[in-house]
């Protein structure tokens, strides 16, 4: 079946420094999601990415979808202590179920 | 505006028992699904509806069962509680299905099986 790996598992940074996660598909994609959990709370929904190659940002936050459709990634740049969370992409393809990675823990160093 | 709504927050079950989660939505979505999320392995697709009296098993149905009645519930049942289901659940709802528009999630139930 569809597998999604996510790496790293957890990363901690100063406050200020950048921060990338990746995530990786077994199978090609046809759109990847992206969602934000606090601690405690629920995943909250960020961004969907659909065409190859494609990038978009949100203010501090850059989401890339590799030209294959098999990869993606979240890069924050200076971060700061309200982006404490875990990461996580979802990938589908298309008219199967949509698979979450194994997420990417973020802590922030003050 | 509530979104999506879950109950109970928290539940203890003793090994055997059975119980129902509970799952609202109010934005009329035609998609819901049901996760269980444990540590190191993400969220992990139980069961999910494509719309009302349509369900299907995801990822790891085992042990739970769901019905749908109704566009705006989708309560899921633990037949025989295990300390395998130890985990915390999560009810989503979309628009659209299979990652074509964005998912909502409810609080979350954090349930222990003791």
């Amino acid at each position: 079946g569809q597998q999604v790996m996510q790496i790293p598992q957890y990363q901690h940074v100063q406050e200020g420094e950048d921060f990338t996660t990746y995530c990786n598909s077994s199978t090609t994609l046809s759109n990847i999601q992206w969602y934000k959990q606090r601690p405690g709370g629920h995943p909250v929904f960020l961004i969907q990415l659909v065409k190859s190659g494609e990038v978009k940002k949100q203010k501090r936050l850059t989401f890339q979808f590799g030209e294959a459709k098999k990869n993606s990634s979240l890069h924050i740049t200076a971060t700061q202590t309200t982006d404490v969370g875990t990461y996580f992409c979802a990938g589908s393809r298309g008219n199967e179920k949509l698979t979450f990675g194994t997420g990417t823990r973020l802590t922030i160093i003050p | 505006n509530a979104g999506v709504t879950q109950t109970p927050k928290f539940q203890v079950l003793k090994t055997g028992q059975s119980m129902t989660l509970q799952c609202a939505q109010d934005m009329n979505h035609e998609y819901m699904s049901w996760y269980r999320q444990d540590p190191g392995m993400g969220l992990r697709l139980i069961h999910y509806s494509v719309g009302a009296g349509i369900t299907d098993q995801g990822e790891v149905p085992n042990g739970y069962n769901v019905s749908r009645s109704t566009t705006e519930d989708f309560p899921l049942r633990l037949l025989s509680a295990a300390p395998s289901q130890t985990s915390v659940y999560f009810c989503a709802s979309s628009y659209q299905g299979q990652g074509a528009t964005e998912a909502f999630f409810g609080q979350g139930t954090r349930l222990t099986v003791v």
